[in-house]
């Protein structure tokens, strides 16, 4: 079955970009890779979704290199109210195409 | 507004009893989750259905049943054989096997 990691947290300050990456092995080679912001108390909420290279929408970017073993979620310039917890989600390969999330990287950003 | 609704937002569960746990969605998607999450931990899967009136297990199913007997609406049912059910639980849809899933604001349920 794939597998996803990612760190357990990390600490950042305002107006700094942070890079948040995801390890993940047999994962689906033909589906997307996908990220999610999560605050206390609520349901986790979309943010980028991609296949490969780079994506980027106006939150922030994905970057996916070509051997698809990790993908590197981008927030420019936080603000303390992107203190969260990111999740990446990928789709295990074959026909088992379960969902596998990471256990989620606790941003803490600071004044 | 389009969207996926959970209801209540808190809950109790008494020893021995059943509580059950509303999942609605009108954003005509196929695919339903339940999740659930322990403080500090990330997402469990407890069950998923890919379309009505069929849904599997997923990894933690034990002490749960669910039913999807409507496209909208897939309830969560916690019974009393679930004997650690303090937890928050999360809802999910999604259109199709993407990884793009739209999320409740979860249900917490407590034990009294």
């Amino acid at each position: 079955l794939a597998k996803t990691t990612q760190p357990i947290s990390m600490d950042s300050y305002e107006g700094q970009e942070v890079n948040i990456t995801c390890s993940h092995n047999n994962i689906a080679t033909n589906d997307y890779i996908t990220w999610y912001q999560q605050f206390p108390s609520q349901g986790p909420r979309f943010i980028i979704q991609g296949y490969k290279t780079k994506v980027t929408n106006e939150v922030a970017s994905l970057f996916i290199p070509a051997d698809r073993k990790s993908s590197t979620l981008s927030l420019p310039r936080v603000s303390l109210s992107d203190t969260a917890v990111y999740y990446c989600l990928a789709l295990n390969a074959g026909n088992n195409r379960k969902l596998i999330w990471g256990l989620g990287t606790s941003l803490a950003v600071n004044p | 507004d389009g969207g996926i609704t959970q209801s209540p937002k808190y809950l109790f569960r008494k020893e021995g009893q059943n509580v059950t746990l509303s999942c609605e969605q009108n954003l005509n998607h196929d695919a339903m989750y339940w999740y659930r999450q322990d403080p500090g931990q990330g997402l469990r899967l407890i069950y998923y259905s890919q379309i009505v009136n069929d849904f599997q297990k997923g990894d933690i199913a034990e002490g749960y049943s669910v039913s999807r007997e409507k496209k909208e609406s897939f309830p969560l049912t916690v019974t009393s054989a679930q004997k650690n059910p303090t937890a928050f639980y999360l809802c999910a849809s999604s259109i199709n096997q993407s990884g793009k899933l739209f999320f409740g604001s979860g249900t917490q349920l407590s034990v009294l």
